[in-house]
């Protein structure tokens, strides 16, 4: 089983700025990772797949980097909606796996 | 618009079985792969089971394996859930999940809360 680790655990911030996440996975997932946004009380939404390309309706302050084993989040001026926990997934073997998720938290 | 409605979940004493459905509309049904992933209270996503658009290919977690069964009914526009000898660690939310054109779960249902507890 590939198991994703996220970094930092929370991540405390301002709006308007720069927040990085990282996803760090056992074994290479060449570039099958995807990463989920996720507020309370509602249902993950995708916002990047195969590790740089940005959902449909994905504003560009998001975008996503990495390949292999190490991956990068990037929200490039944090809006007050982007508050919320972010996971990512990688679809290289089954069984599917999620990291353990980032908190972005207004700090 | 895709659209994915969850049902079937409630409270459940260890050791009973509840089915979930999840009725699908907005999309060529019988041509995506559907998946099933649930989230604990408090706790992160976890992928349990996946079925391939014509039924005949499915997965599971090891931690459900042999207990959970996941059908599709695509006449129904339909995937169900069938969870056996259930755990109290088995309480949490369900969501169903469409595999999108992405091939990661593109849409998804508002989920079901299953409580196993006695």
């Amino acid at each position: 089983e590939i198991v994703l680790t996220q970094s930092p655990g929370t991540l405390s911030l301002s709006p308007g700025e720069r927040a990085t996440l990282s996803c760090r996975a056992s074994q290479s997932v060449s570039s099958s990772l995807a990463w989920y946004q996720q507020k309370p009380g509602q249902a993950p939404r995708l916002l990047i797949y195969d590790a740089s390309n940005r959902a449909t309706g994905i504003p560009a302050r998001f975008s996503g980097s990495g390949s292999g084993t190490d991956f990068t989040l990037t929200i490039s001026s944090l809006e007050p909606e982007d508050f919320a926990v972010y996971y990512c997934q990688q679809g290289s073997n089954w069984p599917l796996t999620f990291g353990q998720g980032t908190e972005v938290e207004i700090k | 618009e895709v659209q994915l409605l969850e049902s079937g979940g409630g409270l459940v004493q260890p050791g009973e079985s509840l089915r979930l459905s999840c009725a699908a509309s907005g999309f060529t049904f019988n041509t995506y792969a559907m998946r099933w992933v649930r989230q604990a209270p408090g706790k992160g996503l976890e992928w349990v089971s996946a079925i391939s658009g014509g039924g005949t290919t499915t997965y599971y977690a090891d931690s459900v394996k042999g207990r959970f069964t996941i059908s599709r009914d695509n006449s129904k526009n339909t995937v169900y859930l069938q969870m056996n000898s259930l755990r109290a660690e088995d309480t949490a939310v369900y969501y169903c999940a469409q595999r999108g054109t992405t091939g990661f779960f593109d849409y998804w249902g508002q989920g079901t809360l299953v409580t196993v507890s006695s």
